[in-house]
Formats: structure tokens, sequence, C-alpha cells
């Protein structure tokens, strides 16, 4: 099955720095990489999504960024600001007659410190 | 939006009891739904699929039996922890994709289960 690593698993930035996170992922079907924020006890929220046939996406001060060949992608934040700390995760998801299943990296505790 | 609601959205049971979570799909109709089982400060595992009028598909070392799950209509699928054990506390999370749709999986805001 699909695995999926992610790096850091924290990651500490002063207000106004870029942050970046990394994911590799194992199988070369997966065509679909959401990246999602979760707060504390919360649900997690897709942020910004990325579909194989695109190497990349932009949507304000979140970027993602895909290579297929080396089967990695990276989400950029830009400017960060406090209420960016949260956990991120990215995942990877194959699209099957069931319906698509998703495999999450371990998570990246991000602190924003002022 | 598409909105996923969860019921309860907490629950103290007590060991060997049984729990049933209900997840819910608010304005749109899921042929798909999944479920998650979250430790603390550790990610999403994917316990099952869950796809409507069939019997869910579970993942490797999931016990079928212990947590059976139920998808009887397009909107709603429920997860049941039978003879729950202290083990089992976690948060519990459903998805639901959209029918038929793109791939994003809607999720809802979770159930935190404990087991005394």
């Amino acid at each position: 099955g699909e695995n999926v690593e992610q790096h850091p698993s924290t990651l500490s930035v002063q207000e106004g720095d870029s942050a970046v996170i990394k994911c590799t992922y194992s199988d070369s079907a997966s065509n679909y990489f959401p990246w999602y924020k979760q707060e504390l006890g919360k649900r997690p929220q897709l942020i910004i999504d990325i579909r194989s046939n695109v190497g990349e996406k932009k949507d304000q001060r979140i970027a993602v960024t895909l290579n297929k060949t080396a089967k990695h992608f990276s989400l950029h934040i830009t400017e960060t600001q406090p209420e960016d700390s949260a956990v991120y995760f990215c995942a990877a998801s194959i699209l099957t007659g069931g319906g698509n299943k998703l495999t999450f990296g371990t998570g990246t505790q991000l602190k924003v410190e002022l | 939006g598409a909105v996923v609601s969860q019921h309860p959205s907490w629950v103290i049971c007590k060991s060997g009891t049984s729990v049933k979570i209900e997840c819910r799909s608010l304005d749109f109709q899921a042929t798909t739904m999944f479920w998650y089982r979250q430790f603390p400060k550790q990610s999403l595992m994917l316990m099952a699929t869950s796809n409507e009028g069939s019997k869910a598909t579970y993942e490797q070392g999931v016990e079928k039996d212990k947590f059976l799950i139920n998808h009887a209509s397009l909107t709603l699928s429920t997860l049941t922890v039978t003879s729950a054990h202290p083990e089992d506390s976690s948060f519990y999370i459903c998805s639901a994709r959209l029918a038929p749709g793109p791939y994003e999986q809607y999720f809802g805001p979770g159930t935190r289960l404990t087991v005394t």
C-alpha cells in the first residue's frame, strides 16, 4: 500500500518568515495530494490540494509543489502568522472504485513565534 | 460548502459496553464515507471505507467484528465500537466524499471516546 513520509515533525519559525514542510510518497499511482491543517481537538481542514497533472498551485500565502518523478511534494507558507500555528498533515490518494483512500503523513507541528 | 456532522462529540463509557457514533453529510449525498482513528499527537489512521448499501472495507489490522460500520443511506454512516476497552479510547473522525465528485473528502468534527 501507499506510504507517506513527512518532515519535519516540528517546525518553529518567527512571524513573517516562511515555512516549508516536505512529504514523499511511495506509490506512483497516487494522483491527488491534499494538505490539511488541524488545530487541537478539531477536524482536519483542507488548506490546499494538488492533482498529479499539475506541478504547482498557489493560494495567497500558501503554495504546494509536486515532483512526480521524485515522488515528493511540499507545502510552502509565506509571511507566517501566529494563527498559522497548528499541526499540518500531507496526504496521498489513489482513486479506486470505492472511493479515494487517503494515506496521511505523520504530521508537522508548526509554531509561529512572535 | 459541504458539511459533515458527527454525534456525539464526546462520550465516556465503561469497559465492555458498546458505543455508536453517527456521521452525517448534511447538505450532500455521500456514496462513500471513511472512518479514521487518531491517537493523541499522532496521525489519522484509516480504519475502513464505507459504501452506501454494501459492506465496509476494513484496513489491515482493524477488527471488523469489533468496529461495526453501517452505511444505510447516502447521508448516514455509523460506527459501533463493541465491547469497548480502554485501549479503544481515541478520537474517531469520519469523512465523506461528494457523490459523484472530485477527490476532496470533507471531515466531521470528530468524536472523543474515553473508555473507563
